[in-house]
């Protein structure tokens, strides 16, 4: 594909249900990063995959989040027992080496209400 | 905690004026200092990655400069258009992270 595809776009969940958000990077990209974002917030780093190995996840903010990219390819970002707070835009971003200096490519982002 | 400072949040400006926003990051364990200009409605569009103290940057009417000894980093741009209405983020890279600031918000009136 041209770009980093993520789906669904919109999910809208209620309280204490578990929700799955996919990306798929752009083909060949090696580095793959999941982001949260606040309205009014900057986005907030998750956790970074460098192809199948999750070499950072400092950033999931509970032992609810869970993200795997089993085959170094497609990521799923897993949210079990949403809670309103987890309301917001989960961006997925992908890069093409393990380099420090290589720009990234961004999704259009899944949207996520916890009601 | 890796912290990335923006200024100012929100930036209102003539057509044809010239701009400029501060991103301040953390001086120690430098890595990278990513721009990233993000429309609505769209996904975050890499502008530059700067790896060099004292490096420029430049992509038509928009540039960037680094100083990574004293953590900070200007972008400038020059003769605004409306269509340069967007959130501009930068983002430090220490290790595997890229911690972004919350960006300016630029809106050019015609």
């Amino acid at each position: 594909g041209a770009g980093v595809s993520q789906s669904p776009r919109y999910k809208v969940a209620k309280r204490g249900q578990d929700v799955a958000l996919r990306c798929d990077p752009i083909s060949g990209h090696v580095s793959l990063f999941w982001y949260q974002q606040a309205l009014g917030q900057g986005p907030e780093f998750l956790t970074y995959f460098q192809n199948e190995a999750q070499l950072d996840k400092s950033g999931l903010p509970s032992d609810r989040f869970f993200a795997e990219r089993p085959e170094g390819s497609v990521s799923t970002l897993k949210i079990q027992r949403t809670q309103q707070e987890d309301s917001a835009v989960y961006l997925c971003a992908s890069s093409l080496g393990r380099q420090l200096n290589s720009p990234l490519h961004f999704g259009n982002g899944t949207r996520l209400t916890v009601t | 905690i890796l912290n990335v400072e923006q200024s100012p949040q929100s930036l209102h400006v003539q057509e044809g004026d010239s701009t400029n926003f501060t991103c301040s990051f953390p001086s120690s364990n430098f890595y990278a200092l990513h721009w990233y200009r993000w429309e609505t409605a769209k996904s975050p569009e890499a502008l530059f990655v700067m790896t060099l103290n004292g490096d420029e940057k430049k992509k038509g009417r928009i540039s960037a400069t680094l100083n990574t000894k004293e953590g900070y980093s200007y972008l400038y741009i020059k003769g605004s258009q409306p269509e340069d209405s967007a959130t501009y983020l930068c983002a430090f890279r220490s290790s595997y992270k890229l911690i972004f600031g919350s960006g300016t918000r630029l809106l050019v009136r015609p």
